[in-house]
């Protein structure tokens, strides 16, 4: 079974840039999280979808940030514009269609530096 | 809201040597708790999981943990480590309503094993 693909990689822009990060879940996992880890600390959540829908979103910036499951699948996040507080590891998780306390399986994630 | 705290951000240990790694968690009237390993430039992978039964559980390369409801705690423990498990590793509790969860992590546990 395929695991959560992320794309790219590492990315370096400058501030003010903007960026896109791409992830395709699991296949059947309903469930799709990004979660955003600073160098040092935990993954922190910044969105959650059930199929295409927001569940979560309380701790995204969204004067900057955004994010879309368009068809309940594929997702992207984008940054517009970039701050140097923004570098960090962007994770997408997913999980399977069953409600409660089935574990994420997590991407290998886009390492972003902001310069 | 729920809240993970990794008592020790560092913990240095011989090969071969037991090792704990220390894991508090804010109390809920029910909990599921995960630790995840994560190695250098890769994603999360779950290490083991506490949903509900016998408290001790074990998990994948001979890790185990045990939950331990009147302290709240969840820590991870290894009888005998081997070079390989050097990398960080997080706590994280299910927290979720209407039914769809979210895991909040703890800031990481970074494992140093030494020849």
């Amino acid at each position: 079974e395929a695991g959560v693909a992320q794309s790219p990689r590492y990315k370096i822009i400058e501030k003010r840039q903007s960026v896109a990060f791409w992830c395709n879940p699991i296949s059947g996992h309903a469930t799709l999280y990004w979660y955003q880890q600073i160098l040092g600390q935990g993954p922190k959540l910044l969105i959650q979808f059930q199929n295409n829908g927001v569940v979560d979103d309380s701790q995204l910036p969204k004067d900057r940030f955004s994010a879309e499951r368009l068809k309940g699948v594929d997702s992207t996040l984008k940054i517009q514009p970039a701050k140097l507080e923004d570098s960090a590891v962007y994770l997408c998780a997913s999980s399977p269609p069953l409600q409660g306390n089935t574990e994420a399986f997590f991407g290998q994630g886009t390492r972003l530096t902001v310069v | 809201a729920q809240s993970v705290t990794q008592l020790d951000s560092q913990v240095p240990v011989f090969e071969e040597a037991p090792v704990e790694l220390r894991c508090n968690y804010s109390s809920s009237v029910s909990v599921y708790l995960f630790w995840y390993v994560q190695y250098p430039n890769q994603g999360l992978q779950l290490l083991l999981k506490y949903l509900s039964g016998s408290t001790l559980v074990k998990g994948i390369t001979g890790f185990e943990a045990e939950f331990n409801k009147s302290q709240t705690s969840f820590h991870l423990r290894k009888p005998s480590v081997h070079i390989s498990d050097t990398a960080e590793y997080f706590c994280a509790v299910s927290e979720g309503s209407g039914g769809y969860n979210k895991l909040i992590f703890g800031a990481g546990t970074r494992l140093a094993v030494h020849p």
